[in-house]
């Protein structure tokens, strides 16, 4: 039982470039988030899933976009990356439909130069 | 604007005493309160939370207390332990919406 699992771990993205993060959990959940952390501040919500084949923005999903492939998986894409994109990225599930106790992957730390 | 605040970014604390982690919050429509605790290189835990009903939720060293006229919450641990280091979040949620704090760092020296 892995939990959460996010990849890549590390990336390092030229300004305009895209790239998927990747996420999947295996503990069934039906709710699925995609936050960022940036120093001195909190985890900030892009997007959410809180079903299989729905998504709503979250607090700061300008630049974003999600897929929820199926019920263990949800992407997301940055189409441009931009430096103000740099930040660490978590990926969380939780198995009610509004969540409070979520369970958060390890993390993929993203560069954009 | 930030509407759950931590402003204290660290905490040092001896082993074996008590450590007090605050939290203030300015928006009063949020059903719950939690607190997660985040290790270097992995994503945040779950370690308590309160319903915005309640005052005070106990789970073993650690116990949250919810003040709603002051807005105020605090997490409280006891005793402490080295193991305890680690960087805590408030957050306050509700339906979807999870707010968190900037976080503070608990240092437990032996």
């Amino acid at each position: 039982n892995a939990g959460v699992t996010q990849t890549p771990k590390f990336q390092v993205l030229k300004t305009g470039q895209s790239m998927t993060l990747q996420c999947a959990q295996d503990m069934n959940h039906n709710s699925m988030y995609w936050y960022r952390q940036d120093p001195g501040m909190g985890l900030r919500l892009i997007y959410y899933s809180a079903s299989e084949g729905t998504t709503d923005k979250g607090e700061v999903p300008n630049g974003y976009n999600v897929s929820r492939l199926n019920k263990r998986e949800f992407s997301l894409r940055l189409e441009s990356a931009a430096p103000s994109q740099t930040s660490v990225y978590f990926c969380a599930s939780s198995d009610r439909g509004y969540s409070y106790e979520q369970y958060f992957g390890p993390g993929t730390r993203l560069t954009v130069t | 604007d930030q509407q759950v605040k931590q402003n204290s970014p660290s905490l040092s604390v001896q082993e074996g005493r008590i450590s007090i982690l605050n939290c203030d919050y300015t928006n009063s429509m949020f059903d719950y309160f939690l607190w997660y605790k985040k290790y270097p290189a992995e994503g945040p835990t779950f370690l308590i939370s309160i319903s915005s009903i309640k005052d005070k939720n106990e789970d073993g060293r650690f116990t949250v207390f919810l003040n709603k006229s002051a807005k105020h919450l605090s997490l409280h641990i006891v005793p402490s332990q080295p193991g305890d280091s680690a960087v805590y979040f408030c957050a306050e949620c509700s339906n979807n919406d999870m707010r968190f704090g900037a976080g503070t760092r608990l240092t437990v020296k032996p």
